[in-house]
């Protein structure tokens, strides 16, 4: 069945590096969304990417949609305490999400 | 605007009861998804409706998962019979209308089965 995978797990970086997540899916997808959970809390929208090479920005954020709708990423450049959290990606098709596993973010001051 | 509300937001169950788990959409809003976290795991798909129509089940875990909504707003998840493995956090998410816009989630409802 469908699958969406995300790597790496787990990120821990000083405050100031850059930190990317990626996420491979099995199968062509519609639309990619990135969420941001933070600890004890619900998934919050970040964006979503549609179009084919995509690439869509937020501030320190920037955002990729593969060629082939196959991958995406997700990149934080100069990262702060205040982005620590879980980042998932989340595949659309036919109807349905398919959530990565999230990559876990932990950022030292 | 008020968000998406769920209800109970922690629910302690004994194996073998009943529960039900209450989900209140941002008003207007027409597709409401259902997903199951389990601890360190991004959220899994259950069910989607628009307005009343259950359009996908195809994630219940078994036929002991039900859900309704059968006035296109709240919803409500029910679990018979429930087993150790169903503990885990319910998300409720909902999204303006087409299925692929932006979804609003709930804070969860955590289940623990004793």
């Amino acid at each position: 069945g469908q699958q969406v995978m995300q790597i790496p797990q787990y990120q821990h970086v000083q405050e100031g590096e850059d930190f990317t997540t990626y996420c491979n899916s099995s199968t062509t997808l519609s639309n990619i969304q990135w969420y941001k959970q933070r600890p004890g809390g619900h998934p919050v929208f970040l964006i979503q990417l549609v179009k084919s090479g995509e690439v869509k920005k937020q501030k320190r954020l920037t955002f990729q949609f593969g060629e082939a709708k196959k991958n995406s990423s997700l990149h934080i450049t100069a990262t702060q305490t205040t982005d620590v959290g879980t980042y998932f990606c989340a595949g659309y098709n036919f109807n349905k999400f398919y959530f990565g596993s999230g990559t876990k973010l932990n950022v030292k001051p | 605007g008020a968000g998406v509300s769920q209800s109970p937001r922690y629910k302690v169950a004994k194996r073998g009861q009943d529960v039900a788990l209450r989900c209140d959409p941002i008003s207007g809003h027409v597709s409401l998804f259902w997903y199951q976290q389990a601890l360190g795991q991004g959220p899994e798909f259950l069910t989607y409706f628009q307005n009343e129509a259950q359009l996908d089940k195809s994630g219940l875990p078994s036929d002991r998962f039900f859900a309704e909504r059968p006035e296109g707003s709240v919803s409500t998840l029910k679990i018979q019979r429930t087993q150790q493995e169903d503990s885990a956090v319910y998300l409720c998410a909902s999204s303006l209308n087409r299925v692929s816009y932006e979804q609003y989630f709930g804070p969860g409802t955590r289940l623990t089965v004793t």
